[in-house]
């Protein structure tokens, strides 16, 4: 059974960059069957894909958020990375991590998720 | 990329139905059978409910259903319980290997 957990600063000040990591367990980061994405939801709001990476390093991202976002992966320590430049009180956030499953010929739906970590921009 | 249109909010008595809309563009719930529905309880972890329009998932309840006509995706929930209240999130494939979700139903259950 894949398990996800978010893990990073539950704090960062206005204009820093945001840094979490996704470590995977129960299955490899390195399998085919899945790419790695990060969706976050603003208190009061709905949930936001902000991009997804598959082991090989391929990455597709929101193109609201390209300029700012840079997600990385490592496939030795099973874990992968969201990088979110130039914060502002606007990107707090539950992030969460989520595997997106191959099936029925495509990358298909998020099917399983991490617990979320709440990340609040502010000085 | 803009956000698919759900209802903000349904209600149901228990042992009703309902239904929750979702509402895209021809560029994604019209185009693709890639959506998905996520029930969602408040600190807790999404739980997929339907995928690919109208799969359900091993485990999750016959009573879920899913549909799709057009760019409007729906999910039903028949036999409501008290259990189902949540808020429920759709969410669809839009192409270039890029996803949009909608702003969320919160269900409340009378």
């Amino acid at each position: 059974q894949l398990q996800l957990q978010e893990s990073g600063p539950g704090l960062v000040k206005p204009s820093e960059t945001l840094s979490l990591t996704c470590t995977v367990s129960g299955g490899s980061i390195s399998s085919s069957s899945y790419f790695w994405g990060w969706i976050r939801q603003p208190p009061g709001k709905g949930l936001e894909w902000i991009g997804s990476i598959f082991y090989s390093g391929t990455t597709y991202y929101n193109a609201s958020l390209k300029s700012r976002v840079t997600i990385s992966v490592d496939t030795s320590k099973n874990q992968f990375s969201l990088r979110l430049s130039s914060v502002t009180a606007a990107d707090t956030a539950v992030y969460y991590c989520a595997s997106l499953l191959y099936s029925s010929g495509s990358y298909s739906y998020f099917d399983c998720w991490g617990q979320g970590t709440l990340v609040t921009v502010s000085s | 990329q803009s956000a698919l249109t759900q209802p903000a909010s349904v209600s149901g008595s228990p042992g009703q139905s309902i239904t929750i809309s979702c509402s895209g563009t021809s560029s994604d719930v019209g185009s693709y059978n890639l959506v998905s529905w996520y029930q969602h309880h408040p600190g807790k972890a999404p739980k997929l409910m339907i995928y690919e329009v109208n799969k359900r998932p091993s485990g999750v309840s016959n009573r879920f259903s899913g549909s799709k006509s057009g760019n409007t995706a729906s999910v039903t929930i028949s036999g409501l319980q008290a259990e189902d209240e949540a808020d429920y999130y759709c969410c669809s494939y839009a192409g270039s290997s890029t996803w949009v979700f909608g702003g969320g139903t919160k269900l409340t259950v009378l």
